[in-house]
């Protein structure tokens, strides 16, 4: 069965240094998401993208974040400077998103979990 | 906006009681609903969804109904188990305009099923 997913699966950091997590959407999906979760807390949306650009981002998606699709399988979340707040776990999602559907279902990836120092 | 109000946890059941998760939302016009499960060291699985007013999803033994006029999506299992054990996310996904497409949470409900 087709998964989403993640690499690595847990990445340390110092504070001020960038990152790159990586995600390998589902092969025929047209959307793809980036949310994340601070531990204990709910699951926030940072930004979805689609055609080759940002077609929704939350107030979380500063400019300290961005989103690229750099091949046909890849697509990967920046952060260009951490901060201790960026900790939590990240989660990559993809849907089909076929038109005329009332929803598609997002299928997510397994997370990757950052901790910044 | 939209938001997703959920039963705070954690919840504790012993193996084969019945269990409901409460979730009521906020959100304009008719947006799909779901609830995700979350097991240890996983990520999100959809559980069940619906789409419209009075539509019941289901799976697992899980079923949720769709209640437009009291604005919920209340989880339920007629007999738990111990592999049930998980977080439990109630969503809701809007159907046009800005915010169309995110997913919107509520914080999550951990449940634990004893022996």
């Amino acid at each position: 069965e087709p998964e989403v997913t993640q690499t690595p699966s847990h990445q340390v950091t110092q504070m001020g240094q960038e990152v790159i997590l990586r995600c390998v959407p589902i092969s025929n999906h047209l959307y793809f998401y980036w949310y994340r979760q601070i531990l204990g807390q709910k699951v926030e949306f940072l930004v979805s993208f689609y055609n080759n650009e940002i077609s929704e981002k939350s107030e979380i998606f500063d400019d300290q974040f961005s989103v690229e699709r750099p091949d046909g399988s890849n697509f990967t979340l920046k952060i260009r400077s951490t901060k201790l707040e960026d900790s939590a776990m990240y989660f990559c999602a993809s849907s089909e998103e076929a038109s005329g559907s009332l929803w598609n279902e997002q299928f997510f990836g397994p997370g990757t979990r950052l901790t910044v120092l | 906006g939209n938001s997703v109000t959920q039963m705070e946890g954690p919840v504790t059941l012993s193996e084969e009681a019945f269990l409901t998760i409460n979730c009521t939302y906020t959100a304009t016009g008719y947006p799909s609903l779901f609830w995700y499960v979350q097991y240890p060291g996983e990520g999100l699985q959809l559980l069940l969804k619906a789409t419209k007013a009075d539509d019941k999803g289901s799976n697992k033994g899980f079923e949720a109904t769709y209640r437009k006029e009291t604005t919920s999506f209340h989880l339920e299992k007629g007999s738990v188990q111990v592999s049930d054990s998980a977080v439990y996310f109630c969503a809701l996904r809007g159907v046009s305009g800005a915010g169309s497409y995110q997913l919107t949470f509520g914080k999550g409900t951990k449940l634990s099923v004893i022996p």
